[in-house]
């Protein structure tokens, strides 16, 4: 089945530790994007790259890094200097298109103590 | 900038009922596309619609439709004959054309609750 997957669901981490979320999909998709998920707002853009070994931030870039060495992959890192990390992000992708739908995987919940 | 405004943070029907949930953006661009995503609580975002602005005609998928007032810059979302499984989180999006890379530019949400 083709889609896109997140690991983990869920990820518990303390203050001051760097923390990799993994999205990986089978799409053939060129685009990817990573949001992030507050209660009561809507999905921010933290980064997104259109091609391998080349990504670009978002609106809330800071505090967050990715790569994109494989189509297939692109891993965030959430930082110590995000100062409110603990959030739901969502990994995404889609073909490179006016109109293009995006694809999303199921999330992972991170939660910073 | 452009921006998306939805302006009703929870709605609630019975089921069977019609309802409609509103968005409304602001861009100075001419061609572009809007888009209804839902989000039931398993949090899987799912597209349910989606609209081209230079097309006149409303788009409509099995029991969702839209109204697409592109003067008012109104993108409104009608889902009939409603079911329990409709009940999720709904959000209108915003596509920057090709020279912004495509982005999605999302409204807060509306959490529709679906009454049996």
């Amino acid at each position: 089945d083709g889609g896109i997957t997140q690991s983990p669901k869920y990820l518990f981490r303390k203050e001051g530790q760097n923390v990799t979320l993994s999205c990986e999909q089978n799409l053939n998709h060129d685009a990817m994007y990573w949001y992030r998920q507050d209660p009561g707002q809507g999905l921010r853009l933290i980064y997104y790259s259109q091609i391998v070994n080349d990504f670009q931030k978002g609106d809330i870039a800071e505090g967050y890094s990715v790569s994109r060495e494989k189509k297939e992959s692109f891993p965030l890192t959430v930082t110590s200097a995000q100062k409110n990390p603990t959030a739901f992000y969502l990994c995404a992708s889609s073909i490179l298109a006016g109109g293009s739908e995006q694809y999303f995987g199921p999330g992972t919940r991170l939660t910073v103590t | 900038a452009q921006t998306v405004t939805q302006s009703q943070p929870e709605m609630s029907v019975q089921e069977a009922e019609t309802v409609t949930l509103s968005c409304t953006y602001d861009t100075s661009e001419s061609n572009y596309y809007l888009f209804w995503y839902k989000q039931p609580p398993s949090r899987q975002m799912i597209l349910v619609i989606r609209q081209e602005a230079y097309k006149q005609q409303n788009a409509t998928e099995n029991r969702f439709s839209v109204n697409f007032q592109k003067a008012a810059k109104s993108f409104s979302l009608k889902i009939s004959d409603s079911q329990l499984g409709d009940t999720a989180m709904y959000f209108c999006a915003f596509m920057k054309p090709w020279d912004s890379n495509y982005q999605l530019i999302w409204g807060a949400g509306t959490k529709l609750i679906i009454k049996p």
